[in-house]
This record gives structure tokens, sequence and C-alpha cells, in this order.
């Protein structure tokens, strides 16, 4: 059984910083890019980053909401993937989901963790 | 980026109702869409991908169609348990892009 469970959520004050991980089993973690998709209050889906597998050598998507604040990283030893959240601005309040893209979609999500970024 | 364009934003359908959401991309993308069944307090999951083949253990009552730009997910026959918010994502152009969602509720 696939799961994904994702940790170290938390509030944060404007431009603090928070480091979410990842940990998953059940599933061959070392072949699949793994991603962190966000959902704002109410809101919709956004893609927030991505990184592939060490075959497409680790190369890493990010929205342009985050680039250059935030950083995935994934250790293939451990089966886990980080999100590496600097400089957070009020907007980057959200349900984070860690998810595993078996396809070019997103097959399994964790449970979710929130960030509230407030003063 | 592409544009995912859903509608429409809520639905109200009765049980045994047949549903039909439709899925407009800004450019063509070539049927590498997928669907996905968010019910309350849950994350996302997979219904369909590839615009019409069903995901594991998703029942027969979800159908997708489309091509090109337009696309759709059909609930035959509803239920309760399908109330649930459903989202649209295209995989043909990075970044893989999100529709608004369908908030699907009993009347």
């Amino acid at each position: 059984e696939v799961q994904l469970v994702e940790s170290g959520g938390g509030l944060v004050q404007p431009k603090g910083s928070l480091k979410l991980s990842c940990a998953a089993s059940g599933f061959d973690f070392n072949s699949y890019g793994m991603s962190w998709v966000r959902q704002a209050p109410g809101k919709g889906l956004d893609l927030v980053a991505d990184i592939s597998s060490k075959s497409y050598n680790y190369a890493t998507y990010y929205a342009d909401s985050v680039k250059d604040r935030f950083t995935i990283s994934r250790d293939d030893s451990q089966s886990m993937v980080y999100l590496q959240m600097d400089n957070l601005k009020t907007e980057d309040t959200a349900l984070y989901y860690c998810t595993v893209e078996v396809g070019d979609y997103f097959d399994y999500w964790g449970q979710g963790v929130m960030v509230t970024v407030s003063s | 980026d592409i544009q995912m364009t859903q509608s429409p934003a809520s639905l109200s359908a009765s049980l045994g109702e047949t549903v039909t959401i439709e899925c407009r991309a800004s450019e063509d993308i070539y049927s590498n869409l997928a669907w996905y069944q968010q019910k309350p307090g849950n994350s996302p999951q997979l219904l369909i991908y590839d615009a019409n083949s069903l995901a594991d253990g998703v029942p027969s009552r979800f159908s997708g169609s489309g091509s090109g730009t337009q696309y759709s997910l059909k609930i035959n026959s509803l239920q309760s348990e399908d109330v649930a918010s459903y989202f649209c994502q295209q995989y043909n152009n990075y970044p893989w892009t999100f529709g608004g969602g369908t908030k699907l509720e009993l009347k």
C-alpha cells in the first residue's frame, strides 16, 4: 500500500522558514518523480515544486510564485522528499500535499500538512 | 502556461441523476488529462488519466471523454458518496496545471 506522510507544518511569521518532510513507502521510491502541491483554504490546487528521479538527473521545477524561496530535495536512501521554504509570505498559507507521479499525473497523495504564515 | 477552465464551478444534482463536468484547455493537450475527486476533508484522489482511463478501484459509473481542448467527466447514477469537488489537470505541457474545480452537492 502506497503511503505518503507529511510533517513539518505549522504557524510561522512572514519572512520565516519551515521545512516540510514527506516519508514515502509502498512503492519503488527511487523510480518516480515526487511533487508538492498546495491548496489554499477553500481554493484549488497548484503545483509548487517537483523533483524527478535519478534517471532524469533529479531535475527540479518550481512555480514562479515560489522560485528562489523554496527548495525541493529528496533522499532516495530514506525514501524521503523535502520542501525547504524560506522568506515565507502570507500567500503561502495553504495545505501542502506530497504526491508521487507514476505517470505524469499525481497518482497518490498524502494527507497534507498545513502551513500558516501570519504575524 | 496552459490554462484549464472548468465548468460549472458548482453543481447540485439528485441521487441517480447523470452529471457532466467540463474542462477546457487553452491549447490542445492531446488527451493528456487527469481528473481527481476530493471528498470533504480528504486529499484528492486520481479518478481518470489519459482523458478516459479509469484509475484502479474507481467505480464504472465514472467516465471521461474528450480530445483537443475539450474534455468532460461524466458520473452516471449519482451516489451520495460522489459528493465532492472534482478537478481536471493537464500534463501535456510543463508546468502541469489544474482547473479551478467543480463542487458537486446533492439536491
